[in-house]
Formats: C-alpha cells, sequence, structure tokens
C-alpha cells in the first residue's frame, strides 16, 4: 500500500462541473502540497497546507488531519484545468502520490 | 523572480550511451532536488543537495547514476550506460533552507528532462 494514495486516478468533467481529487496518506505529516503537472512536464506548485482551508481563484485546498486526508476542489472547471493532479507529503523530503489525469472538455 | 532551468528538455539516446542534465535552481536556494518520474508514477527523489553536499542519495543508483553541485549553484545529473528503464522525466527542484519566519519550506519544480532510451 503506497503512504500517498490519490483517487480517482482519471476524471473527466465537462466544462463547467464542480472537481474533487482526494488524497489520502499513512504517515505523520508536517505539510502537505497538491502540485499540478502539464503534459509538458513541469511541475506547479499550487497549495502547501497545514491545516483547514486554503483558496487561490477557482481552486480550493482542505485538509483533516486527524482523518489523514485532503482534497482538491475546482470550481467551475475550464479545459484548462487539464493536467495531472498530484499529492505529495512532507516538507523536504517529499513522499508523492501517483497523481489524478484530468480531462475538462468543452 | 526567474525559476528553476532545466536543459535539454527532451533527449533520445540508445541504450549503454551516456547523457547528462543540466539544472539551475533559483537564486539564493541553497537545497537542490533530483527527482525521477517513470510514466504514470508520481516522482521519486534521486538526490538531494544542500549547497555542494550530498543530504540524501539513498535511491540514486550509484552503478550508473551520479549527480554534482560543484560550486553550490547548478547541478549536473548524469547516466552512464543508460539502460531502457532510465525512460522518464528527470525534475529538478529548489528551496529555500532557512525559509523566512512562518513560512513552510516550498519546493520550486523545473520543466523537466524527458528522457527516452531506446
Amino acid at each position: 500500500k503506497n503512504e500517498v494514495e490519490q483517487s480517482p486516478q482519471n476524471l473527466t468533467a465537462q466544462e463547467g462541473e464542480f472537481i474533487t481529487i482526494n488524497c489520502s496518506y499513512s504517515v505523520g505529516i508536517s505539510a502537505l502540497h497538491w502540485l499540478q503537472q502539464h503534459p509538458g512536464g513541469g511541475i506547479v506548485s499550487l497549495f502547501m497546507l497545514s491545516s483547514g482551508k486554503k483558496k487561490h481563484g477557482r481552486l480550493i485546498a482542505t485538509i483533516n488531519i486527524q482523518e489523514k486526508h485532503s482534497s482538491l476542489h475546482i470550481t467551475a472547471s475550464h479545459p484548462r484545468d487539464s493536467a495531472v493532479y498530484i499529492c505529495a507529503v512532507g516538507t523536504d523530503k517529499l513522499i508523492f502520490g501517483t497523481g489524478t489525469r484530468l480531462q475538462v472538455f468543452p | 523572480e526567474a525559476g528553476v532551468a532545466q536543459s535539454p528538455r527532451y533527449k533520445i539516446i540508445e541504450k549503454r550511451q551516456s547523457v547528462a542534465f543540466w539544472c539551475n535552481p533559483i537564486s539564493g536556494h541553497a537545497t537542490l532536488y533530483w527527482y525521477q518520474q517513470i510514466l504514470g508514477q508520481g516522482p521519486k527523489l534521486l538526490i538531494q543537495f544542500q549547497n555542494n553536499g550530498v543530504v540524501d542519495d539513498s535511491q540514486l543508483p550509484k552503478d550508473r547514476f551520479s549527480a554534482e553541485r560543484l560550486k553550490g549553484v547548478d547541478s549536473t545529473l548524469k547516466i552512464q550506460p543508460a539502460k531502457l528503464e532510465d525512460s522518464a522525466v528527470y525534475l529538478c527542484a529548489s528551496s529555500l533552507s532557512n525559509p523566512p519566519s512562518g513560512r513552510m519550506n516550498e519546493q520550486y519544480f523545473g520543466p523537466g528532462t524527458r528522457l527516452t532510451v531506446t
């Protein structure tokens, strides 16, 4: 069993839909990261959080430390949101999930 | 602020050949990481540098992989000789060693080098 599990592995949506990606972890953590990776390969950090909730534009990330669970929400999804979303835990040494591939169709 | 730079972006080589990747971290970032990401998987840490010293290379296949950061700034990762299973995206990331008070230490990733070994 991986230390960081994401679900679903693949997700398709119509433009405008509300999207939720889940991340569960089994290790103690100091921080959890949500990352976005486009087909070209580069990774962009979306959020780093250790408690509660963060919002940036149409993206919302929440974390429940007691349940060892985090969610990434995308409101009013758009085709440009199509990417792989990766959950990672840790600060200095990151443990990555395998990613959720999101495709948003017009 | 310039981001993490990597080159080349793409490389195709035959097995048993050698290849080298270059990374220039964000100015002032003392910590540098090399990750290997095989298709369909999350990135795996190969080596972590703090300035020009190695902090963690426990997952680096040292029989064929080597990395250096001689002046504590840019870094090279080399594979010699390459195997088919080395086909992957190689990501470089950097971070501040001592983030400002109240700030968590965030890693900034480069665009990656996609290696194909045939």
